[in-house]
């Protein structure tokens, strides 16, 4: 079954220091979405991306957060200057056109802990 | 979005039916039932998806009435792997993001 890859699965990091978090999507997959999770609480939407730009993002997503879709397999998300709330999970999914309603799959996830 | 209601949590024991049932009063004609699951430190996995009848695949089943105005998720013979916590979604095709709620933590004793 094809899987959404994560890397790194977990990262610390000092606080105010830049992180990058990567996923490799399904091939054929043409929407890409990041969330998060802080530890004991909902999972929460981020970012959606499509066609090389975002589609919508969430009060989360401000200014210290970006996408990229550096090539034809990677989509990641930067943190500019990490702050202690910044502590997570943060999950990549994809999906495909036409695919199941919240027909997602998601990766296994990225754990940052801003020291 | 239709808004939906489920339990926080549920206890059972290891080799028993477990049903978990979701209301949604305001579902809309268009909109499907889609419940996820959702590992300790891993990120959520689609289960099962129905819009009326009875759905059924090799992880569950999925029993919606006709009112369509609840679901239930129904586990059969649980054991401790399937200890997690179990979201219940409604939307249609406009809906591009997932919008997840607090889910149901269902907690499998041997």
């Amino acid at each position: 079954e094809p899987e959404v890859t994560q890397t790194p699965s977990h990262q610390v990091t000092q606080m105010g220091q830049e992180v990058i978090l990567r996923c490799v999507p399904i091939s054929n997959h043409l929407y890409f979405y990041w969330y998060r999770q802080i530890l004991g609480q909902k999972v929460e939407f981020l970012v959606s991306f499509y066609n090389n730009e975002i589609s919508e993002k969430s009060e989360i997503f401000d200014d210290q957060f970006s996408v990229e879709r550096p090539d034809g397999s990677n989509f990641t998300l930067k943190i500019r200057s990490t702050k202690l709330e910044d502590s997570a999970m943060y999950f990549c999914a994809s999906r495909t056109r036409g695919q199941l309603i919240y027909g997602y799959t998601f990766g296994s996830g990225t754990r940052l802990t801003v020291v | 979005l239709a808004k939906t209601t489920q339990p926080i949590s549920m206890d059972s024991y290891e080799g028993q039916e477990v049903n978990i049932t979701c209301s949604h009063n305001n579902i809309a004609t268009n909109d499907y039932i889609t419940w996820y699951q959702q590992f300790p430190s891993q990120g959520p996995r689609f289960i099962i998806q129905g819009y009326k009848t009875k759905v059924t695949n090799e992880v569950a089943s999925l029993f919606i009435p006709a009112d369509r105005k609840s679901s239930t998720l129904s586990l059969p013979r649980v054991s401790l792997s399937d200890t997690a916590v179990y979201y219940c979604l409604v939307g249609d095709s406009t809906d591009d993001k997932i919008i997840f709620g607090k889910g149901t933590r269902l907690h499998i004793l041997p």
